[in-house]
């Protein structure tokens, strides 16, 4: 597509339920990215796939957190039992390639409520 | 490790007036820089970049940034403020030695150019 697309926008759910978050980036940029914003706060750093695999999870912040991206395109990231704390806008962006200079191309994000 | 410290929560100017959001970061090998605008409900879109070269690097909108190796910052600036450039403005890092491929967002400076 023209733009990383992200779908829901928004997402409301309550505490213990499961939540997946779609993340469909630029055509033919093979590096993807998920980052988390806290109201008030930066983007912060959850994982990234070079390709089909997550090269760096280091930011996912427990095991109820996942993410995958099964044929290189589309990724999905995954939130079981939901907590309040994990209410944020979830951002995707896509790069060419995880070793070019360019900047980062960001989607509009998924607002996640968890009441 | 790499980190990004944006010293102002907020920045108040008048229109028509030069304006300066601050940014200074921290990395162990050699930086690429970035700034990102983000308006509200949206995504951010990227606005320049420093990756080498002359220091003084031109973006979008007619922003502009300095790179001083000295003292670690990366000071976006613009000549003449428009109303419309107020949102909320992030700074981000690469470290292309030891941070692998992820960017670090500083915590954003929010700008508010009054008419």
């Amino acid at each position: 597509g023209a733009g990383v697309s992200q779908t829901p926008s928004n997402k409301v759910t309550e505490k213990g339920k499961y939540v997946e978050l779609r993340c469909d980036p630029i055509s033919g940029h093979t590096a993807l990215y998920w980052y988390r914003q806290s109201l008030g706060q930066g983007p912060e750093f959850l994982i990234y796939f070079q390709g089909t695999g997550a090269a760096d999870d280091s930011g996912l912040p427990n095991d109820r957190f996942f993410a995958v991206r099964p044929e290189g395109s589309v990724s999905t990231l995954k939130i079981q039992r939901t907590e309040r704390g994990d209410s944020a806008v979830y951002l995707c962006a896509s790069r060419s390639s995880p070793g070019d200079t360019g900047e980062l191309f960001f989607g509009e994000g998924s607002r996640l409520t968890v009441l | 490790a790499q980190s990004v410290a944006q010293p102002e929560d907020q920045v108040n100017v008048a229109e028509g007036n030069p304006l300066t959001v601050k940014c200074t970061y921290s990395v162990s090998g050699n930086p690429y820089l970035f700034w990102y605008v983000q308006y509200p409900n949206r995504g951010l879109q990227f606005l320049l970049k420093y990756i080498t070269g002359d220091n003084l690097v031109k973006g979008s909108y007619g922003f502009e940034a300095e790179f001083n190796k000295s003292q670690t910052s990366f000071h976006l600036k613009k000549p003449s403020a428009l109303v419309s450039d107020s949102a909320l403005y992030f700074c981000a890092v690469r470290d292309m030695v030891t941070g692998g491929f992820k960017t670090i967002f500083g915590a954003g400076t929010r700008l508010f150019v009054k008419a």
